[in-house]
This record gives structure tokens, C-alpha cells and sequence, in this order.
């Protein structure tokens, strides 16, 4: 079991291009989250999504950031127009529908110079 | 204020002396966990203690919660330099979907050898 799968591990953009970031659940997890750390601080909850249903996006930004988890592949986590205040560590974690097992990636380092 | 407020913020000990750090929360929580970091890397989950329990040990550690303050605290005994990290602590509060969770700013541990 690979356990939840985040790529890139380091992405480097310049300002106004795009950042994808992509997390395969662990096996068996139908439910996903996104978190965001900026340096220093703790995790900031952004979305949560259940194959084909974001469920709960209370925490993403309005504008430039959308998330989606397909039928088939990984979640994507899409910045449009990046700016330097995106730059942060993004964390993927996944669950089962039933049960705890709570279990986070390595994580995607965005910098935007 | 924040949900989920570790202190202190950073805590220096020597090798072998126990470490405790605190988490405050404002909500009514279903559980609460404790998570450690390691400089530049994903989060591990450590111990998790449901609302209705008071305390709880996973090797060196040992948790409580106390809901009547909505506090909990982490000790880890007889520490190790390895110990070295940030920990945070998490909350799932009643009523929110999934497992989403809400994370402290966390305490930065230096153990010295």
C-alpha cells in the first residue's frame, strides 16, 4: 500500500502560469481533502471531495483555485495565475467513507518566483 | 481566535527530560489528534483521543483531554534528539463533514542531545 501519492514534490512557477498539483488517495479512501501550510504556520483546510462531489470548498480562495477528484485518476489541485502568496506547502490527505484512518501525502512545495 | 492553539509555541529540552505541550480549542469536538512534522515533511499521525475519552498512551506518549476546558495536552517522555519536530495538534469538530480538521499553529520541540 503506497499510502496517499502527492506530484509534484517541489513545483516552481513564475508569477501568472498555472500550478497543478495531483493526489492519489491511498487504496480502498473515497474521500480527499487539500490543506495549505504557509511557513510557520499550521494546516489551513481548503477542500474536501468525494469522487466527482466537492463536498465542503468552504476554505479555497474564490478565485484562481479549483479542485477536482474524477471518476478515474488523481485530484487536482489547480492554481490559475499564480501569485507569490501561493507559495506554500500543499498537503493531500485521504479517508475511507467509514471509519478513521486518516492518512496524509508528503506534500507538493509550490514557490512562485 | 484560532481552533486549536498549541503552546508553547517552541519548547527547547535536553535529551532524556519530558517534553508537554498544550492545545486549546473553542468548539464542541468529536476528537482530537496530535500530529508531528519533521522539518520540510509531511505530518505523521501520532495518537488520537475521542471527546469521550480523558487520557491515552502510545509508547512514550500520553495524551489528555480535558472538555470541560477544551484542552488537551501531549507529554512525551524521556525524549530523544529524534524527537525533534513540530507537533500540532487537530481538531474534528461536531457537525462538520467528513473528517475534515482543524489544525493549530503548533509547537516547534528542540530536543538537545
Amino acid at each position: 500500500n503506497a499510502g496517499v501519492m502527492q506530484n509534484p514534490r517541489h513545483l516552481v512557477r513564475r508569477r501568472g502560469q498555472e500550478a497543478r498539483l495531483r493526489c492519489s488517495p491511498m487504496k480502498g479512501h473515497s474521500h480527499v481533502y487539500w490543506y495549505r501550510q504557509l511557513p510557520e504556520e499550521g494546516l489551513k483546510f481548503m477542500v474536501y471531495l468525494q469522487k466527482e462531489n466537492i463536498i465542503d470548498e468552504s476554505g479555497m480562495p474564490k478565485e484562481r483555485f479549483s479542485a477536482e477528484f474524477p471518476k478515474e485518476g488523481p485530484s487536482i489541485l489547480r492554481i490559475q495565475q499564480v501569485v507569490r502568496g501561493d507559495s506554500a506547502a500543499y498537503f493531500c490527505a485521504s479517508s475511507p467513507e467509514f471509519g478513521y484512518g486518516y492518512t496524509f501525502g508528503s506534500g507538493t512545495r509550490l514557490t512562485v518566483v | 481566535s484560532q481552533q486549536g492553539e498549541e503552546d508553547p509555541q517552541a519548547l527547547s529540552i535536553q535529551e532524556g527530560e519530558n517534553a508537554t505541550m498544550n492545545c486549546s480549542y473553542k468548539t464542541s469536538i468529536n476528537n482530537l489528534q496530535w500530529y508531528r512534522q519533521n522539518s520540510g515533511r509531511g505530518l505523521v499521525h501520532l495518537i488520537l483521543i475521542r471527546s469521550n475519552e480523558r487520557e491515552k498512551h502510545s509508547g512514550r506518549l500520553r495524551v489528555t483531554l480535558d472538555t470541560s476546558k477544551k484542552s488537551s495536552s501531549l507529554l512525551i517522555t524521556a525524549s530523544r534528539a529524534a524527537d525533534t519536530a513540530s507537533y500540532f495538534c487537530a481538531t474534528k469538530p461536531w457537525g462538520t463533514s467528513g473528517s475534515r480538521l482543524t489544525f493549530g499553529e503548533g509547537t516547534q520541540l528542540t530536543v538537545n542531545p
